[in-house]
This record gives C-alpha cells, structure tokens and sequence, in this order.
C-alpha cells in the first residue's frame, strides 16, 4: 500500500522560501507523475505542479516563476520550493500520484494517492 | 485554464436520499472529468475516473456520467460517511483545475 508522508516547517516568513517534502514509502517513485496540490483556509484546491521520476516538470502558470519540483529517486521523495511567499500562500499543502487509467483506448489520468497534507503558514 | 463550475455549492439532503451533483466545464473536455471526496481535516478521494470509471474500493452507491461540458455525480442513497465536500477536477489541459466544491450536509 503505497503512503505519502509530507514535511517541512509549518511557519514561514514573507518573502522567504517554502521548502516541502513528500516522502514515498510503500512503492517505487519509479514511472508516475507526482503532483503537489494545494488547499487555503477554507477555499478549494489549486494544482500547483508535477514531476516525472526522470525529472521532467510541468507547473501552474499562476505559480511558474517561484515554483520548483524536484525528485530524489534514491529517498523516495519528492520535494517543493515556492519563493517570495505571501500570506495569499498560506494554505495546506498536498503531494499526490498521478496514476494512468485505460479505458477504451484512451489514457487518463487521476490522483489516486495523497498524503494527509501539511499546513504551512505564511506570517512573520 | 479551464474553468470548472459545479453545482450546487451546498446541499443538506437525508440518509436514504438520492443526491445529484453537477460539474460544468467552460471548453469541451471530453471525458477528462475527475470527482474527489474530501472529509473535513482529510485529504480529497479520488472517487471516480474518466467521467464514469468507478475508482478501485469505492462503494457501487456512486455514479458519474456525462461527456464534453456538463458532468454529474450521483450518489444512489446517501449513506451517513457521505457527508463531505466533493470536488469535479479536469484532466484535459493543463493547468488542472477543480471546481469550487460541493458540500454535502445532513438534513
């Protein structure tokens, strides 16, 4: 049973760098795609960005100019670099496996696994 | 991005009921059509897949349907673990996108 554990400092300053992790245990990082996701106090969910286990990226345009993915294939982890936050920053933050359905001939994709998210918050 | 729409944005329905949740898409998506259940404190669910593909564990109570701009989620009759917020999330372009979510409380 594949599990997603994030970590990483609940409190972050303005204009500082918020710096996660997601470790994977269970399964290999090997041959997904694995997406951070994340949550504001009360709001809806934002994709912010995913990696391949190679290392290719693809992020959020809204987030793309402070966002960094990175994958550490030899620890099962993944990691987020966000720079410059703000309070609009604050949020739970999720990583989840994109996960690769069939059906009828034609690839989808869903995030079948996430992990119990972590709380960062953006304050001096 | 895609905008995704659903509605309603809150629902009290009974145990027993049959409940109806629908999901707009502002450009055709095909059947790249995701839903999500997520408990408060909880991290989303994914329920259903490709529009109608029920997720591996999930209980046969929940449906999906719908293809190009409009979707639904339909739950047979509402069980008391139900009660939770549901979310629809296209996989068709990137971004990813949610809609704003659906909550779902007891009557």
């Amino acid at each position: 049973q594949v599990q997603l554990q994030e970590s990483g400092p609940g409190l972050v300053k303005p204009s500082e760098t918020l710096s996660l992790t997601c470790t994977v245990s269970g399964g290999s990082i090997s041959s997904y795609y694995w997406s951070w996701i994340r949550q504001p106090p009360g709001k809806g969910l934002e994709w912010i960005g995913y990696i391949y286990y190679s290392g290719s990226t693809n992020y959020n345009p809204s987030l793309k100019s402070r966002v960094t993915i990175s994958v550490d294939t030899s620890k099962n982890q993944v990691s987020l670099k966000l720079s410059s936050v703000t309070a609009a920053d604050t949020a739970v933050y999720y990583c989840a496996r994109d996960r690769g359905y069939y059906d009828s001939g034609t690839y989808y994709v869903g995030m079948d696994v996430w992990g119990q998210g972590t709380t960062v918050t953006v304050s001096s | 991005d895609t905008q995704m729409t659903q509605s309603p944005s809150s629902l009290s329905a009974s145990v027993g009921d049959r409940v109806t949740i629908t999901c707009r898409a502002s450009q055709r998506i095909s059947s790249y059509l995701n839903w999500y259940q997520q408990k408060p404190g909880k991290a989303p669910k994914l329920l259903i897949y490709a529009a109608s593909n029920l997720q591996s564990g999930v209980p046969s109570r929940f449906s999906g349907s719908g293809s190009g701009t409009d979707f639904t989620l339909t739950i047979s009759s509402l069980q008391p673990e139900d009660f939770a917020t549901y979310y629809c999330q296209q996989s068709y372009s990137t971004p990813p996108t949610f809609g704003q979510g659906t909550e779902l409380e007891i009557k």
